[in-house]
């Protein structure tokens, strides 16, 4: 079964810092991973998805993935207080009925 | 801007009590899902519907059944409330096919006393 972690558990930084999240997950016939966002009390909302090898932008955001090692990589730039909440690496594979397999998240902190 | 709405926001019940959380989404997906996340946070899937269609069910205890009206609707049944059942469970839906973005809504926390 797939499995995914993430690291670091948690971050703390000052606002305008570059935020840099990891996810190392178990099966590389997963299709796409995504990254979401999750505030306190709130359902998690997907931020941005890569399928093939290499990086992806879009605005202050950079996913980085590299299928021969499992790993995935999530950046923000010029990172804000808003920007505060938990993050969640998730995957999926062929058949998207089998729903998305998420990790622990990290719990990111900026401050003013 | 919610898309995928989930009623209660929260339930507390006591062990043995039946319980039922109700979702809605006006996306016009095909596929919804039902997700707990338990105290470390941690997202599992419990059930996905498709056209009123059962596809997955994942090991979930019989206790637990999804209920559907129509492809908008998906509610979750708990028949007799244990201790472990309490967590936040969400509901989500996507278009069918590929592997599009997931909706998810605001959750229903149930507290079992």
């Amino acid at each position: 079964q797939e499995k995914v972690q993430q690291s670091p558990e948690s971050l703390i930084v000052p606002e305008g810092a570059m935020v840099s999240l990891n996810c190392s997950f178990s099966d590389s016939a997963s299709q796409s991973i995504w990254w979401y966002q999750q505030h306190p009390g709130k359902g998690p909302k997907a931020l941005i998805s890569i399928f093939s090898n290499g990086n992806k932008k879009e605005g202050r955001l950079t996913v980085y993935l590299n299928r021969a090692s499992l790993h995935v990589s999530l950046h923000i730039k010029d990172s804000q207080p808003s920007d505060s909440a938990v993050y969640l690496c998730a995957v999926s594979d062929n058949n998207y009925a089998q729903g998305l397999t998420f990790g622990l998240g990290t719990r990111v902190s900026v401050f003013p | 801007e919610t898309a995928v709405f989930q009623t209660p926001n929260y339930h507390v019940t006591q062990v043995g009590n039946e319980v039922s959380f109700n979702c809605k989404q006006t996306l016009g997906h095909d596929t919804m899902y039902w997700y707990k996340q338990d105290s470390k946070k941690l997202l599992k899937i419990m059930f996905s519907y498709n056209n009123k269609q059962l596809i997955v069910n994942e090991t979930v205890p019989r206790r637990f059944s999804p209920q559907s009206s129509d492809k908008a609707h998906l509610n979750l049944r708990i028949k007799s409330v244990e201790p472990e059942d309490s967590a936040v469970y969400l509901c989500a839906s996507s278009p069918t096919g590929g592997v599009a973005e997931q909706f998810f809504g605001p959750g229903t926390r149930l507290t079992v006393l």
